[in-house]
């Protein structure tokens, strides 16, 4: 049982947008900025949004991320197949004194 | 760039203790978090624990009894030692920079491309 919520699965089709939620509480995600992971079959995860919606260098400005007091949420427009992966939110937590991930998300394009 | 690459023994058996290494280049070993995180077998990821450059550490208290994470700076590289280990502890482990941000740390970035231990006899 993960510290964060996210649904088990997302779907959409090429050129759609799609959202992953993620779920927290005041001890993560309501005290603390989120990060998103991606990970592509076979690979190290590597992050996509950082301080809640920020974005590395590379990737492409169709991922985007959003909080809202103990949620998050990060948008992925003009889906591309691509973008079929797993992603993971995580957090700190105060109360755990460490990092929390989420279950993550596996997105099917 | 920061590149992460771990190494370590693929194989453990039970009861003994995981020692696996993250060799640091292209970058400075200073004012991050160098963190470990992994992955059970078709499962999500879990912090592990970090050495901040400081040498202040800190761990997943599920793990806390077991873990030690030390930082070479003359070497550039940081290891992750987990004794005890059971099947359970089988996973890709992973190595990560993590980021400063505000008081704790804030993301990973980069990581390293992970290493499969086995806890077997």
């Amino acid at each position: 049982q993960s510290v964060l919520t996210q649904p088990p699965s997302a779907s959409g089709t090429p050129g759609q947008r799609v959202t992953i939620s993620c779920s927290g509480s005041r001890s993560n995600i309501g005290s603390n900025t989120i990060n998103w992971y991606q990970q592509l079959p076979g690979t190290a995860p590597r992050v996509v949004i950082y301080s809640n919606n920020q974005r590395p260098l590379g990737v492409p400005d169709r991922f985007s991320g959003s909080k809202s007091g103990t949620s998050a949420s990060l948008a992925i427009s003009g889906l591309q197949s691509e973008d079929e992966a797993d992603y993971y939110c995580a957090a700190w937590d105060v109360t755990l004194n460490g990092v929390v991930f989420g279950g993550g998300t596996r997105l099917t394009v | 760039q920061v590149q992460l690459q771990e190494s370590g023994p693929g194989l453990v058996k039970p009861s003994e203790t995981l020692s696996l290494t993250c060799i640091v280049s292209g970058g400075s070993i200073s004012s991050y978090y160098w963190s470990w995180i992994r992955q059970s077998p078709g499962k999500g990821l879990e912090w592990i624990g970090y050495m901040y450059d400081s040498g202040s550490t800190n761990y997943n208290p599920s793990l806390k009894s077991r873990v030690t994470i030390s930082v070479d700076t003359s070497k550039l590289q940081f290891s992750l030692k987990l004794s005890s280990v059971t099947a359970a502890d089988t996973a890709v482990y992973y190595c990560a920079r993590g980021r400063r941000f505000g008081e704790f740390l804030g993301w990973f970035d980069p990581w390293g491309q992970g290493t499969l231990v086995t806890v077997s006899s």
